[in-house]
């Protein structure tokens, strides 16, 4: 069973302070995705890698980096928070596709951070 | 560019009713269309994907290239069914996802 995991659920957080979001996924998965959530604006992606030290980024990269030291690992940064960072932030992880075959993404159960 | 759009917001039904949450694409190749559906305190999860033709827990979907549409449907909805339902796209062979802006189903008893 894949197990997609975020290393909290809740997260409250001052203006201006850095913030990491951890995701470890425990399948061998080669991709890993960093998502936001906010209601009425879906989900959309923050940045992907596609294998260790290897990073794109997604339609919303502003503020945010990444790092992915392992392959099972893969952290969200946000180098100074702003308060339009409030959301839920979601991780996800798939394997490599191949030809034209896609796989299915697995997705954490969310970290919920607020910038106060 | 590739975009996905689902028109409702929300839509409610009643227990033993049809269901359809709309979804249209825009996109100039061959697309690879799924649904993700979550459900109350539970992590999102692949629901069905074109590909597979296949029904899962009632619902189905079809690709039609066409009118550029992946509805999907279900002939009589559950209570069950009440849940986010996510229309996502992705080029074929791309290891990304696009998706829209979500669908909240309320089905009433």
């Amino acid at each position: 069973d894949v197990k997609v995991t975020q290393s909290s659920r809740y997260l409250v957080k001052r203006t201006g302070e850095k913030v990491f979001l951890e995701c470890v996924q425990d399948m061998d998965h080669e991709n890993m995705f960093w998502y936001r959530q906010d209601p009425g604006l879906g989900l959309r992606l923050i940045y992907f890698s596609y294998d260790v030290k290897m990073k794109e980024k997604g339609d919303i990269p502003e503020g945010y980096s990444v790092s992915r030291e392992k392959k099972e690992r893969f952290s969200l940064i946000l180098e100074s928070a702003s308060t339009n960072q409030t959301s839920m932030y979601l991780c996800a992880s798939s394997p490599r596709t191949s030809g034209d075959d896609y796989n299915e993404q697995f997705f954490g159960p969310g970290t919920r951070l607020t910038v106060l | 560019a590739q975009r996905v759009t689902q028109p409702e917001k929300l839509l409610s039904v009643f227990k033993g009713a049809p269901v359809e949450l709309k979804c249209n694409y825009s996109y100039s190749g061959s697309p690879e269309l799924f649904w993700y559906v979550q459900y109350s305190r539970q992590r999102l999860q692949l629901l069905l994907r074109h590909i597979s033709r296949e029904s899962i827990k009632g619902f189905t979907a079809d690709l039609n290239k066409g009118e550029t549409s992946f509805h999907l449907k279900k002939p009589f909805a559950q209570e069950e069914d009440s849940a986010m339902y996510y229309c996502a796209l992705s080029r074929g062979g791309s290891e990304k996802l696009v998706f829209g802006k979500g669908t909240k189903l309320t089905v009433n008893p």
